[in-house]
């Protein structure tokens, strides 16, 4: 099977812009995840959305926001840009949620995002 | 509040030896915990999981020694080989439910030839 894949893979905006975020799962896979990744703060949890709801959410102001769609693709959206928002932006994706082995997440390579 | 740490943000190993990397919790919800590895310019990757039923999984090389009295678990690599060099982070979640994975903040292992 195709791994998880994300487009862009770098971007670069500015400050107050926004910018819209692509992640395409493991085929069969529902659950779509997103992570923020910043130095020293590890993997923060955005959200999660499986069958097109948001199912999880992170501590996130609401300028971060996300869907998915039918066929499992889901994007995330921030907008009016901080500085701040400068990260790894990582989606990963896990089958049916009702397993433990759901848990084990299966991460594409990442959305490097800087804003200046 | 960081649910999950990782208080060593760096480790160095000589080839050959055993790597011990860290992680404490603080939710006693908490009943199943993963390993990710990390490579530069990749998305981690799944390690080895242990559920709280357990205190210890092994798959490999790789260990997991889990302490749910300390809220302590532990990932042995033995022997370490420089392709291990790479970002580990530890993860937890609560079953019984739609529950988010939560991860620590990793720890950078560097296997010495």
């Amino acid at each position: 099977k195709a791994g998880v894949t994300q487009t862009p893979r770098y971007l670069i905006k500015t400050r107050g812009q926004q910018v819209t975020l692509s992640c395409s799962p493991i085929s069969g896979h529902r659950s779509v995840s997103w992570y923020q990744q910043t130095p020293g703060q590890g993997l923060q949890f955005l959200f999660e959305y499986f069958s097109e709801t948001q199912r999880n959410k992170g501590n996130f102001p609401g300028r971060f926001s996300g869907r998915q769609f039918s066929n499992s693709r889901s994007e995330m959206n921030v907008s009016t840009l901080e500085l701040g928002d400068s990260a790894l932006y990582l989606c990963a994706s896990s089958p049916d949620g009702d397993r433990l082995s759901s848990y084990e997440q299966y991460f594409g390579p990442g959305t490097r995002l800087t804003v200046t | 509040d960081q649910q999950v740490k990782q208080n060593s943000p760096s480790l160095s190993v000589q080839e050959g030896r055993i790597s011990i990397l860290n992680c404490d919790y603080t939710n006693s919800m908490f009943d199943y915990f993963l390993w990710y590895k990390k490579y530069p310019a990749e998305g981690p990757t799944f390690l080895i999981s242990i559920s709280s039923i357990k205190d210890k999984n092994e798959d490999g090389r790789f260990t997991v020694f889990l302490n749910k009295s300390a809220k302590h678990l532990s990932l042995h690599i033995v022997p370490s080989q420089p392709g291990d060099s790479a970002v580990y982070f530890c993860a937890a979640s609560a079953s019984g439910g739609y529950q988010k994975v939560t991860f620590g903040t990793g720890t950078k292992l560097q296997v010495i030839p």
